[in-house]
């Protein structure tokens, strides 16, 4: 049983087009997050939402809109995909606060 | 300058060695210290996990804090080729309830090899 799962595992695209990443964790977790790996491997948050509300919304592009329809499930969604989105995205959830997460194995995402 | 610094690497030892990873830190609010071990091509595992200075042990592995300083450690003991992936630090204030809730900052990660 996966305990975060994300979905697509990899995703290309073409410059313009608008994508969607899913995300699900089934640990009974309240909080969950998005964080963006970049090529040299550095991670970066960019939401967190804490029972359906967001909570932490990083210096990101309002290309990204991130949705939580309920406490086990946090989408990213991606207008107008630019060449320097291109990445790994990883959803995580969490249950203490401060606590270590629990990271999905990550959305690859090639923009063309 | 980043608020957590971890040499990339890459480190390559023989198996059997001892392992020395270590990330410095700007900010004095960091409470919680964690190491993620990370293989190729997955999602980010949780190691240690410590709250404030000290030290930690769990098998191989021992993490320490020293505040006083801005420096964690990570070491590996009788490392494995197994272990060969990119180790993370991580680490978060203590402003529950906050505008950080559950932020972690990352280091960039150190990539080890372990030869056999």
């Amino acid at each position: 049983d996966t305990a975060v799962s994300q979905t697509p595992k990899y995703l290309v695209t073409q410059m313009g087009n608008d994508k969607s990443i899913k995300c699900e964790q089934n640990l009974g977790h309240d909080t969950m997050y998005w964080y963006k790996q970049d090529s040299k491997k550095f991670l970066k948050i960019m939401f967190s939402y804490n029972n359906k509300e967001l909570i932490i919304n990083e210096t990101v592009p309002n290309r990204f809109s991130p949705k939580s329809p309920d406490k086990a499930h946090l989408n990213l969604h991606i207008n107008s995909l630019e060449l320097g989105d291109s990445a790994v995205y990883f959803c995580a959830s969490s249950q203490e606060w401060g606590y270590g997460y629990t990271f999905g194995s990550g959305t690859r995402l090639t923009v063309v | 300058q980043k608020e957590v610094e971890q040499d990339p690497g890459p480190l390559s030892v023989p198996e059997g060695a001892i392992v020395s990873l270590n990330c410095t830190y700007s900010n004095s609010a960091f409470q919680y210290f964690m190491w993620y071990r990370q293989y190729s091509r997955k999602g980010p595992e949780l190691l240690m996990y410590t709250y404030s200075s000290g030290n930690k042990e769990d098998g191989r592995f021992t993490a320490q804090v020293d505040k006083s300083s801005k420096y964690i450690s990570l070491f590996i003991r009788d490392s494995q080729p197994s272990d060969s992936a990119t180790y993370l630090c991580a680490m978060t204030t203590s402003n529950a309830g906050g505008t950080s809730y559950g932020k972690l900052t990352f280091g960039q990660g150190t990539i080890l090899t372990v030869h056999p």
